[in-house]
């Protein structure tokens, strides 16, 4: 199946800072990349859907100044989290949607675990 | 609005016995249905999926899930549980047309005693 792939897998900050998280299909292009965050066992929560050459869509309650979506190439998309506060800490999931696929499926990142101190 | 039900936060099951995580849903228009698997600190991999055919979908791992349209149910079941099997499962919904995002259900926690 098809491969995305997550940078880092695992980061930690200080509050204050801004780091950036690379998500990227490796053998296919995705128009489409989504952001998801998931707490501690609970289930993923859609963060944003990321279009190439376009602004991403933010689900309501997320602050798209906080969490900085950009989707510049077909491989490759990004999501910052600007000053970062210790209530970010989370774990960080994309996931590409294969446009050639015939059911339109999903390809999931192994996911960034981010600690803000 | 489309939505997914798993009613149990965690299921156990004896090594060698049989398994279901039990799923629900609700979506407008013909259902695509998913399982996905995610291990400690990983991404979600696939397992199956349901969008037209046999209401018996047979999956990796030696799972398998059944559609049950007049239930909207798709459980998920596997013959004989591994102490391997013990991860987190999600279930997963989308309608046919319209958005193509699914949603995912909380999630139910598979525990497989040795």
């Amino acid at each position: 199946g098809a491969v995305v792939s997550q940078h880092p897998s695992r980061v930690i900050c200080k509050s204050g800072t801004s780091v950036k998280i690379e998500c990227r299909s490796l053998d296919f292009q995705a128009t489409t990349m989504f952001w998801y965050r998931q707490f501690p066992k609970q289930s993923l929560m859609l963060m944003a859907t990321s279009n190439e050459g376009s602004k991403a869509t933010y689900e309501q309650g997320v602050e798209k100044d906080k969490f900085l979506i950009n989707h510049a190439s077909l491989t490759l998309s990004t999501l910052t989290v600007t000053s970062a506060h210790p209530e970010d800490s989370s774990f960080y999931i994309c996931s590409a949607r294969d446009p050639t696929g015939v059911d339109y499926e999903q390809y999931f990142g192994p996911g960034t675990r981010l600690t803000v101190t | 609005a489309q939505s997914v039900a798993q009613p149990e936060d965690q299921v156990n099951v004896a090594e060698g016995n049989p398994l279901t995580v039990k799923c629900t849903y609700s979506v407008s228009g013909n259902p695509y249905l998913f399982w996905y698997v995610q291990y400690p600190n990983r991404g979600l991999q696939f397992l199956l999926k349901y969008i037209t055919g046999d209401n018996l979908v047979k999956g990796s791992y030696g799972f398998e899930a059944e559609f049950n349209k007049s239930q909207t149910s798709f459980h998920l079941k596997k013959p004989s549980a591994l102490v391997s099997d013990s991860a987190l499962y999600f279930c997963a919904v989308r309608g046919s047309g319209g958005s193509y995002i699914p949603t995912f259900g909380r999630g139910t926690s598979l525990i497989v005693h040795p």
